[in-house]
């Protein structure tokens, strides 16, 4: 059925890197923008990342720039995200999430699982 | 950075009526969606576009915005409606470009 599938997550280290993929399935995937988004234990949900179709357009929060690359191989029908100089305030269940497809659209129609991310020592 | 602001918790007895309520500096301008998170679940979509609702989503489920506040309202309460439930805009001149409230747990007694 149509699904998104995380992997990737685990224990790392403060500073370490770990590298988050979504597996796309019965969809035209190349057809819409993906996202990530957070929720770290007991907190609400947080937007880190988008990425259009076409993958030439990406946004980012502020808590995330400059660490985190968001990346997309739609030959693969798969998300990325590349996590680098992790803190311990990035543990959280990490979910990747289809924009829904209509221009204009600003939510998310399809989410994920999860996967769950624990920066610590 | 645009803020909404839930009530972090909303309890009703089965049968009757929850009211979640979703506030933002003139939210009513916005387009705003709600989703369902079940204990140990990814969120699920049920409002968009303010009150339209996915396939699958009952007609107990409703939303409503205006002014500075959005509702979601879930008429005859069942057991399995027992949640935290989020709103979500999008706001272009924030850092969170898709934006979540702080969330609201239902408790069905």
């Amino acid at each position: 059925q149509v699904q998104l599938v995380e992997s990737g997550g685990g224990l790392v280290k403060p500073g370490g890197s770990l590298r988050l993929s979504c597996a796309a399935s019965k969809f035209t995937f190349r057809d819409y923008s993906m996202t990530w988004i957070r929720q770290a234990p007991g907190e609400g949900l947080e937007w880190i990342s988008s990425i259009r179709g076409d993958g030439d357009t990406i946004y980012y929060a502020d808590s995330v720039r400059g660490r985190f690359t968001i990346s997309r191989d739609n030959a693969k029908n798969s998300l990325y995200l590349q996590m680098n100089s992790l803190r311990a305030e990035d543990t959280a269940v990490y979910y990747c999430a289809r924009v829904a497809p209509r221009v204009g659209d600003r939510y998310f129609d399809l989410w994920g699982r999860g996967t769950l991310v624990t920066v610590s020592s | 950075s645009y803020v909404l602001t839930q009530p972090p918790s909303v309890s009703v007895a089965p049968g009757e009526t929850a009211r979640i309520t979703c506030g933002g500096n003139n939210i009513g301008s916005k387009s705003v969606q709600w989703y369902q998170q079940r204990p140990g679940q990814a969120p699920v979509l049920v409002i968009y576009y303010d009150r339209d609702r996915p396939s699958g989503i009952p007609e107990r489920i409703s939303g409503s915005n205006s002014g500075n506040t959005a509702t979601l309202t879930i008429s005859r309460v069942e057991a399995g409606d027992e949640a935290d439930y989020y709103c979500q805009v999008w706001d272009s001149n924030s850092d969170h470009l898709y934006v979540f409230g702080t969330g609201t747990k239902v408790t069905v007694l």
